[in-house]
């Protein structure tokens, strides 16, 4: 099955940074999301990008499917955005969301 | 708009006893229905999903089992547990399995620790 990886596996921020995380996968995908886990363990969806560029207040994404990696921003980091992001892909005929094991966000005010 | 639920919240049971987590779905028809547990660490690992009522596909075999009595009701089951089943259960849900709406939702999850 499809393979995702996520890095940098943690990331440590002064709050107003920015930073990028990113999500490398094995195969060509006809989903792939991006969550933000909050410290209750809430699944928030952030995007789904299979392709494309999309942007959401401070945050954007980018996938560029035929490269395989897809990329999220985070601009002007608060302490709110703390927590894990996920990376989730899934390609061809599988029905299973492979995810990454994620990016443990730290922003410090 | 659509609502997600699971209950409970937290379980504390002791290994060999049963269990019945529940999931259900309102504000949409036919979902595609999930179940993921997270065990210690991050990674989310696909149990079970269902198409349909009475369908179950079943990703990885374990001392677990699903069932869908109802076209919005997703029922996580096991008749002894282990301590290798703690972990966080979460529920998800999507329009259609491949393609423009198959984005998952997620519930807020069950969080369960077998003692």
């Amino acid at each position: 099955g499809i393979q995702v990886e996520q890095s940098p596996p943690d990331l440590i921020l002064q709050e107003g940074a920015n930073s990028t995380l990113r999500c490398n996968f094995s195969d060509s995908v006809n989903n792939l999301q991006w969550f933000h886990q909050n410290p209750w363990g809430q699944l928030i969806n952030l995007f789904y990008i299979p392709s494309g560029t999309k942007q959401n207040g401070r945050l954007s994404a980018t996938t560029v499917a035929t490269e395989r990696y897809s990329l999220l921003y985070i601009s002007s980091s608060q302490t709110t955005d703390s927590g894990v992001y996920f990376c989730a892909a899934r390609g061809g005929s599988n029905y299973k969301l492979t995810f990454g094991k994620g990016t443990l966000l730290t922003v410090n005010p | 708009s659509q609502t997600i639920h699971q209950w409970p919240a937290t379980l504390v049971q002791p290994v060999g006893s049963p269990l019945s987590l529940e999931c259900t779905v309102e504000g949409t028809s036919n979902p595609n229905l999930y179940w993921y547990r997270q065990a210690a660490g991050r990674g989310l690992q696909l149990l079970f999903y269902s198409v349909g009522i009475g369908q179950i596909s079943s990703e990885v075999p374990q001392n677990l089992s699903a069932s869908r009595p109802q076209d919005r009701q997703f029922i996580l089951s096991s008749k002894k547990l282990l301590l290798s089943d703690s972990g966080f259960y979460l529920c998800a849900w999507s329009l259609v399995l491949a393609g423009e709406g198959s984005e998952q939702y997620f519930g807020p999850g069950t969080r369960l620790t077998v003692t």
